[in-house]
């Protein structure tokens, strides 16, 4: 298995509340990525980071923001929680020259 | 139009047939093809990826593109039980940048009986 863990792996909120997951990867691959999978629509791309501070947005980043302070750490804080943000959290790592991503095994939030 | 199609099953086959799964797409810039294994409430798996047209065999599994149709397909061959799972295509482009965002399919799920 590639080396990228996610805490908390389950987390139960309620509305309004702030929430912080973190993915932390042992690779050293400097791209890392946030995705949510939702019933329906598949795997969407949250945001996704080419480097230590340097972060981007994908198709779904309304309510999220990143940091990345170091190589191994790629944090996702969803501001205010809503319900539509119920879902599945996937982190993901790619090297940027071999051509594959690799997932971490995800964390189910549920936002009441 | 969704920029990747897959059907989402179930597919339902008996252990030791052929199974074909397939995703169509209509974007023409996508140059890597993924396929992903994902066991009920797990992450996904990297099972095979390729850049552009052609096809890969690795033991019992063949990914296969042709960019001309923009269709993939992921075939198994002598399928067990324990290939029963959700499989997702997923596509990127090639940016100069190095990083790789994926565009999934919705992913089809595969239950092979013993």
């Amino acid at each position: 298995d590639a080396g990228i863990t996610q805490s908390p792996r389950h987390k139960v909120t309620e509305t309004g509340t702030p929430v912080t997951l973190r993915c932390h990867q042992t690779e050293n691959h400097r791209y890392m990525y946030w995705y949510r999978q939702d019933p329906g629509h598949g795997l969407r791309l949250i945001h996704y980071s080419y480097g230590v501070k340097d972060t981007d947005k994908g198709e779904v980043s309304d309510g999220y923001s990143v940091s990345r302070s170091k190589t191994e750490d790629f944090l996702l804080t969803l501001e205010s929680a809503t319900s539509s943000q119920t879902s599945v959290y996937f982190c993901a790592i790619s090297d940027g020259t071999s051509g594959r991503t690799d997932f971490g095994p995800g964390t189910r939030l549920l936002v009441l | 139009q969704k920029e990747v199609e897959q059907d989402p099953g179930p597919l339902s086959v008996p252990e030791g047939a052929i199974v074909s799964l397939n995703c169509t797409y209509s974007n023409s810039a996508f140059q890597y093809f993924m396929w992903y294994r994902q066991y009920s409430r797990k992450g996904p798996e990297l099972l095979m990826y390729t850049y552009s047209s052609g096809n890969k065999e690795d033991g019992r599994f063949t990914a296969q593109v042709d960019k001309s149709s923009k269709y993939i397909s992921l075939f198994i061959r002598d399928s067990q039980p324990s290939d029963s799972a959700t499989y997702l295509c997923a596509m990127s482009e090639i940016p100069g940048a190095g990083y790789s965002t994926l565009t999934f399919g919705k992913g089809t799920m595969l239950l092979v009986s013993p």
